[in-house]
């Protein structure tokens, strides 16, 4: 039962542009997370937050910026795309910060031309 | 993929058999998820395991935290359980973040 929704579900934009990817959890979880699976498959973080308060932040090219209004929300903004951006932009949520279950969204599939 | 190293990379199951895929840390691994992504993308959580075992239905998981590995057996394997499989572990050194394994693609045939 999907209870992490994601908004788009695939974009395809050019590079220099600006795009915006929503997550919301109905699960009443305190934390969010935003991962980006590159071509390979492989599963990175990119931010986390803890009650709308910014926890994990990894090195990520600061064209990329996380917004929360609440801590059932989290967006992820792109402000100027790059083709290496293309990838899948996976969302997650868990109850706590640490130690716990996390449950993802369906992903949005981003391709940059 | 280097802190979390799993294998196979790939293997392909007759329907109604069984198989271990398995994940070694090189990280002191405090806990360990594994998630099923199906072929449409969506990352379905497993098994949230401290060193231990856990089993459901024809799925079961251990994790060794000493030995730094974790395993997870499929049992009488379904067409459903093709996909990917992807093992996750966090440790105190990694901020406690998920390290994701670079996952095993499975395939069963009928």
């Amino acid at each position: 039962e999907t209870a992490v929704f994601q908004t788009p579900n695939y974009h395809v934009t050019q590079v220099g542009n600006e795009v915006s990817f929503n997550c919301k959890q109905t699960l009443g979880h305190d934390t969010m997370y935003w991962y980006k699976q590159d071509s390979k498959k492989l599963l990175k973080i990119m931010f986390s937050y803890n009650n709308k308060q910014l926890i994990v932040n990894e090195t990520v090219p600061r064209r990329f910026s996380p917004q929360s209004s609440d801590k059932a929300h989290l967006n992820l903004r792109i402000k100027s795309v790059e083709p290496e951006d293309s990838a899948v932009y996976l969302c997650a949520s868990s109850l706590g910060q640490d130690q716990d279950t996390q449950y993802f969204g369906p992903g949005t599939r981003l391709l940059v031309l | 993929g280097d802190k979390v190293k799993q294998s196979p990379s790939a293997l392909s199951l007759q329907e109604g058999t069984n198989s271990a895929l398995r994940c070694n840390f090189s990280i002191a691994a405090t806990t360990v998820q594994w998630f099923l992504q199906n072929p449409r993308g969506s990352l379905m959580n497993l098994f949230y395991l401290v060193p231990g075992t856990k089993e459901n239905g024809r799925l079961k998981s251990a994790f060794d935290s000493k030995e730094s590995y974790s395993t997870l057996h499929i049992r009488d394997a379904q067409l459903e359980d093709s996909g990917t499989y992807f093992c996750a572990a966090e440790a105190n050194s990694a901020g406690n973040k998920l390290t994701f394994g670079i996952g095993t693609r499975v395939l069963v045939r009928p």
